[in-house]
């Protein structure tokens, strides 16, 4: 039973514009989400995180939207560079528990 | 400030062998939580020690344990390889107060080979 989904595999985008990497998750116990980064070869790094008491952190390029009535998060990269090109994580995790994490979404930006 | 560290970098066993993966966790951070990450999937969570016991366990057999040392850093046991075991080991490291952990920070990872 997977609780934090990431339905798409694969995203591309063209420089410059804006990548969004969505989402779903079915515990609605969950307080507390990230999105982590990993380049081929190396661990995942921490890129934002938002609380359930929250709808929207920003970060930079980077802005996590959260609705928890539809159990759902994404990340916005604005604007997309060719360094942004991995495979991004959300995790989640709710009060006293470990993360649990999605299967992943390789984007590609495209020069 | 050094970050998460792992060692070694690539491993290579044979099926029935035993293995021990090293971390040191991230100065300032308290707990570490170790990850199997298969290919094509998301991180899987094995377990987490804080204060040098084990502090929550994922779905894994008893043949996975662990150590945490009063540094803070930890070893990974995995007894009786089998094929599957082969995967990317990854060490998180954070700070724990009270009853939850804060963002975790991960290091390089081990990759195990199964042969």
């Amino acid at each position: 039973d997977q609780q934090v989904k990431q339905n798409s595999p694969s995203l591309s985008v063209q420089e410059g514009r804006i990548s969004i990497l969505n989402c779903d998750y079915t515990n609605s116990m969950f307080d507390y989400f990230l999105w982590y980064k990993k380049y081929p070869a190396e661990g995942p790094t921490f890129l934002i995180s938002i609380s359930s008491i929250k709808d929207k952190n920003e970060d930079g390029r980077f802005t996590v939207f959260l609705n928890k009535s539809a159990k759902h998060l994404s990340l916005h990269i604005v604007p997309s560079q060719p360094g942004d090109s991995a495979v991004y994580f959300c995790a989640a995790r709710w009060y006293g528990q470990n993360f649990v994490f999605g299967p992943g979404t390789r984007l590609s930006v495209l020069p | 400030e050094t970050g998460v560290t792992q060692s070694p970098t690539h491993l290579i066993k044979t099926r029935g062998q035993q293995v021990t993966l090293r971390c040191s966790s991230q100065s300032g951070h308290n707990t570490v939580s170790w990850y199997q990450q298969a290919l094509g999937q998301g991180p899987q969570f094995i377990f987490q020690y804080y204060r040098e016991e084990e502090n929550g366990r994922g779905n894994f057999p008893p043949r996975f344990s662990g150590l945490q040392f009063p540094n803070y850093s930890s070893e990974l046991n995995v007894n009786a390889l089998e094929l599957d075991d082969s995967a990317l080991y990854l060490c998180a490291s954070s700070f724990r107060s009270g009853v939850s952990t804060d963002t975790q920070y991960f290091g390089p990872g081990t990759r195990l080979t199964v042969l």
